[in-house]
């Protein structure tokens, strides 16, 4: 079964630090990966995605991602956090079970940067 | 604003109501889905719509649930005979092709006491 995986529940950074939020996943064949972000009583809002090309995936608001296909992983990161950065981060992957592109998506991961 | 738009953005029902939500996907895109989203937990996927076809409907649409999207346009997503266990965020998102990011409305919030 396909499956994506978010091990931390919430992430602590303080502000200027680098910022790395976990995301690993379980899909046969190769997987079509996205990020979003998710601010209180608002809808997803798109980060970035993977779909083939250069492991390392450039996105919206100074966010990128790497993919990772030994380790099944693709993490999101930014390389100096900001107090505005800190919401709700879900990690998506394309369910290949289907051609609707319907997204399965992680439990959320709470990032929190603190000033 | 050519977001995409979700209607009421909150809703109140007493269990045994029936209720319906709005979305209005972005204009351009044939493609649109329904999730819900319950507290602690990411999206799960309710139903697609390709067009004005639904295509695709989850094992967690029981059949009190049913959606429309007539003429390929906006949708509908009506819920009959509400239950407690109904309350969460129904996201509406739609998009390109099965491979493009998908675009996300705001929410409804439902919650019924």
């Amino acid at each position: 079964a396909q499956s994506v995986a978010q091990p931390e529940d919430q992430v602590n950074v303080a502000e200027g630090n680098p910022l790395t939020v976990k995301c690993t996943y379980s899909v046969s064949g190769n997987p079509y990966l996205f990020w979003y972000v998710q601010y209180p009583n608002r809808g997803l809002q798109f980060l970035l995605k993977y779909i083939t090309g250069d492991n390392l995936v450039k996105g919206s608001y100074g966010f990128e991602a790497e993919f990772n296909k030994s380790q099944t992983s693709f993490h999101l990161k930014k390389p100096s956090a900001l107090v505005s950065d800190s919401a709700l981060y879900f990690c998506a992957v394309r369910d290949i079970s289907s051609n609707t592109g319907k997204l399965i998506f992680g439990q959320g991961t709470t990032l929190q940067v603190k000033p | 604003d050519t977001g995409v738009s979700q209607n009421p953005r909150h809703k109140i029902t007493k269990r045994g109501q029936n209720v319906t939500f709005r979305c209005d996907p972005i204009s351009e895109h044939n493609r649109l889905y329904w999730y819900r989203q319950t507290l602690g937990q990411g999206p799960e996927f309710l139903t697609y719509f390709q067009n004005e076809a639904q295509l695709e409907k989850s094992r967690l649409l029981s059949d009190r649930f049913s959606a429309e999207r007539p003429k390929g346009s906006f949708s509908t997503l009506e819920i009959q005979r509400t239950e407690q266990g109904d309350s969460a965020m129904y996201l509406c998102a739609s998009s390109f092709a099965p491979g493009n990011e998908q675009y996300f409305g705001p929410g409804t919030r439902l919650t019924v006491t």
